[in-house]
């Protein structure tokens, strides 16, 4: 069945360094990925997305890789900051169902030190 | 530009009792989706509307229903509640168009006693 899972239940950096966080998929079919950011109390902020024709996109201070071989995507967040302490989630979708159901997985927290 | 608004942001309600939580989408968004989140997990897709039909369904009893108004905001309705629907529910709304980029609202914290 669909599933999206996480390596890791939690991320500790110090402020400055990178972090990456990593996410496993098991449905093959799913062509579109989505990264979220949930602090505490608060409903999920979009961060990124890619397509499954793309290996690699690029934000501000966020990349996301994606490597279908494997099935597996990451997040990475340069410079990190104390405010990016948060749990991340990363869904996956199937877009040409015609609709949107995404699949989460558990969520990683990350915690950042100053 | 407004996101997604939802209301009530809390709620305690009695096993039993009926519950009706409001979502009003991102402007320029047509769909609304709702999900379930339990206290340390990731979201669980309820059901998505579109065209104020329900077009897709998650793995929710039917105690779980909803309905999308014309202005495309919508409304979850859970019946006969019971302890476990206790969570934050979520209301996410996207484009149909392209069906990407699905925005969350800050959720409705209900809990069931």
């Amino acid at each position: 069945g669909e599933s999206v899972g996480l390596h890791l239940p939690t991320l500790s950096v110090q402020e400055g360094d990178n972090s990456i966080i990593n996410c496993a998929y098991s449905n093959s079919a799913s062509d579109y990925f989505i990264w979220y950011k949930q602090e505490s109390g608060k409903g999920p902020q979009f961060i990124i997305d890619i397509r499954s024709n793309m290996d690699k996109r690029q934000g501000q201070r966020v990349t996301v890789l994606l490597n279908k071989t494997v099935k597996h995507l990451s997040l990475q967040i340069a410079a990190t900051q104390p405010g990016d302490s948060a749990v991340y989630f990363c869904a996956e979708n199937k877009e040409n169902t015609g609709f949107q159901k995404l699949v989460f997985g558990t969520g990683t927290r990350l915690l950042v030190s100053p | 530009d407004a996101g997604v608004t939802q209301s009530p942001t809390h709620l305690i309600k009695t096993r039993g009792q009926q519950v009706t939580l409001r979502c009003s989408p991102k402007s320029g968004h047509d769909t609304v989706s709702w999900y379930q989140q339990a206290l340390g997990q990731g979201p669980q897709f309820i059901f998505q509307y579109y065209e104020e039909e329900e077009r897709q369904r998650g793995n929710f009893p039917d105690r779980f229903s909803g309905h999308q108004f014309p202005n495309y905001s919508s409304e979850l309705n859970v019946n006969a509640l019971l302890l476990g629907d206790s969570a934050l529910y979520l209301c996410a709304s996207s484009w149909a168009e392209t069906n990407t980029e699905a925005f969350f609202g800050q959720g409705t914290r209900l809990t069931v006693v």
